[in-house]
């Protein structure tokens, strides 16, 4: 049964680099992108970003100047890096694999909580 | 950027039926932005429901339905139920790769 492990740090100063990784165990995500998405406390999800096993990405526009989502396809792991945090960048970060065929998650990882402190 | 607009808040008595909306800023919602629901319970990941605007994801009652009502995404629960009580969020693809999310809407039933 494909499952999705994260980890990342958890608690980040402000202007420092958020990084999280999240792997795919159980199985591959070919023919999948597997995503992004973070939860501010209280608030609701927000798609961040995705990447395909060819390393093609897609972005938020509003996040995607700081964001960097890559791929190890040798560890079947993939990436997130989130620049120049501020206490805003605070949430919950959820790993997804995204259907390409119907868009849609199908899958998701248990999430990393980031806090940034300023 | 498009946004995807859900009601707050919502109740339903038990039993009884509802129908969430997920609308587009930009204009209607169609199948060609393949809406999908997702059902949260708050410290917990999502929980697929609803794809490709009508696809009950595997292991998802029947009492939950998904549809195009007029220019809106819809989620319909007939039945409703206690443990249906959590929040559930629409994500429209509005092309390009993208993937919007819908503000999400609190489910009280009582």
């Amino acid at each position: 049964q494909v499952q999705l492990q994260q980890w990342g740090a958890g608690l980040l100063k402000s202007s420092e680099t958020l990084s999280l990784t999240c792997a795919v165990s159980g199985g591959s995500f070919s023919g999948y992108y597997c995503s992004w998405i973070r939860q501010s406390p209280g608030k609701g999800l927000e798609w961040i970003g995705e990447i395909n096993r060819s390393g093609s990405t897609n972005y938020n526009p509003a996040l995607k100047s700081r964001v960097t989502i890559s791929v190890d396809t040798s560890k079947n792991q993939f990436f997130l890096r989130m620049s120049s945090v501020t206490a805003a960048d605070t949430a919950v970060y959820f790993c997804a694999r995204a259907s390409v065929v119907t868009p849609h998650f199908d899958l998701w990882g248990r999430g990393t909580r980031v806090t940034v402190s300023s | 950027q498009a946004v995807v607009t859900q009601v707050p808040s919502f109740s339903v008595s038990p039993g009884g039926t509802i129908t969430l909306t997920c609308a587009l800023s930009s204009g209607s919602v169609s199948n060609a932005h393949y809406p999908s629901w997702y059902q949260q319970t708050p410290g917990q990941a999502p929980r697929t429901i609803i794809y490709n605007t009508n696809i009950r994801s595997s292991g998802v009652p029947d009492r939950f339905s998904g549809s195009i009502l007029g220019n809106k995404a819809a989620l319909t629960i007939t039945g409703a139920q206690a443990d249906d009580e959590r929040d559930y969020y629409c994500v429209l693809y509005i092309g390009s790769g993208i993937s919007v999310f819908g503000g999400g809407t609190k489910l009280t039933v009582l």
